[in-house]
């Protein structure tokens, strides 16, 4: 099955300060999806990427996926302690069809 | 419902007891997930339902683990004989479609968090 990546494992800055998580597949995907979890809690949906190249932004937080659609990026700008948690990179397609396989997460903090 | 719901949130169990833990999908979603987290680690596929049926089952840890969905709607993980490596919060999904050519957003549960003891 395919493997996905995430880079950092954990992650402390300061609030104020920018920040990316990377998400790496072993193959190319049909969609890439994150999601951030506070302790305790299910998932919250960010963002799907579908097509190679595609950006999207929604308020702070911005998202890429590279052409081959295999690698991706969430980029936080001036970060604030609101955005701390777990942030995970889930993928679709090839012989994950079906169902989406998560990397292992990144543990975000942000101290004010 | 508005969301997905998962019940119990939590459930305290002796090893050697079975277990069921439920999913209530929001209405009118085809597709059904079912993962496991255990501490530190990410999420891990167990299975996934289209409709009633499963055509993915891969990720069940052992034939002590099994699911069933009944009128396309709500689900129940059953895990007989628990073990202690079993605690873990489970957690369910579900989207309009599964994923693949047709991509879709996945919504999930709360989870439910299990402890053998």
């Amino acid at each position: 099955s395919q493997e996905l990546e995430q880079s950092p494992q954990s992650l402390i800055v300061q609030e104020g300060k920018n920040l990316t998580i990377n998400c790496t597949s072993s193959k190319t995907l049909y969609g890439l999806y994150w999601y951030k979890q506070k302790y305790g809690e299910g998932l919250i949906f960010l963002m799907m990427l579908q097509k190679g190249g595609e950006e999207k932004s929604h308020e702070k937080i911005t998202a890429k996926l590279d052409e081959k659609k295999q690698q991706s990026s969430l980029h936080i700008t001036a970060s604030q302690p609101s955005h701390a948690g777990i942030y995970l990179c889930g993928g679709a397609g090839g012989t994950s069809y079906g169902k989406l396989t998560f990397g292992q997460g990144t543990i975000l903090t942000v101290h004010p | 419902g508005a969301g997905v719901s998962q019940s119990p949130s939590n459930k305290v169990t002796e090893k050697g007891k079975d277990v069921e833990l439920r999913c209530d999908p929001i209405s009118g979603h085809t597709a059904l997930y079912w993962y496991r987290q255990s501490l530190g680690q990410g999420l891990e596929f167990l299975i996934y339902f289209q409709g009633n049926s499963a055509p993915d089952k891969s990720g069940l840890p052992s034939d002590r683990f099994s699911a069933e969905r009944t009128g396309g709607s709500v689900s129940t993980l059953t895990i007989q004989r628990t073990q202690q490596e079993d605690s873990a919060v489970y957690l369910c999904a579900s989207s309009l479609a599964i994923f693949g050519g047709r991509n879709t957003e996945a919504f999930f549960g709360q989870g439910t968090r299990l402890t053998v003891v």
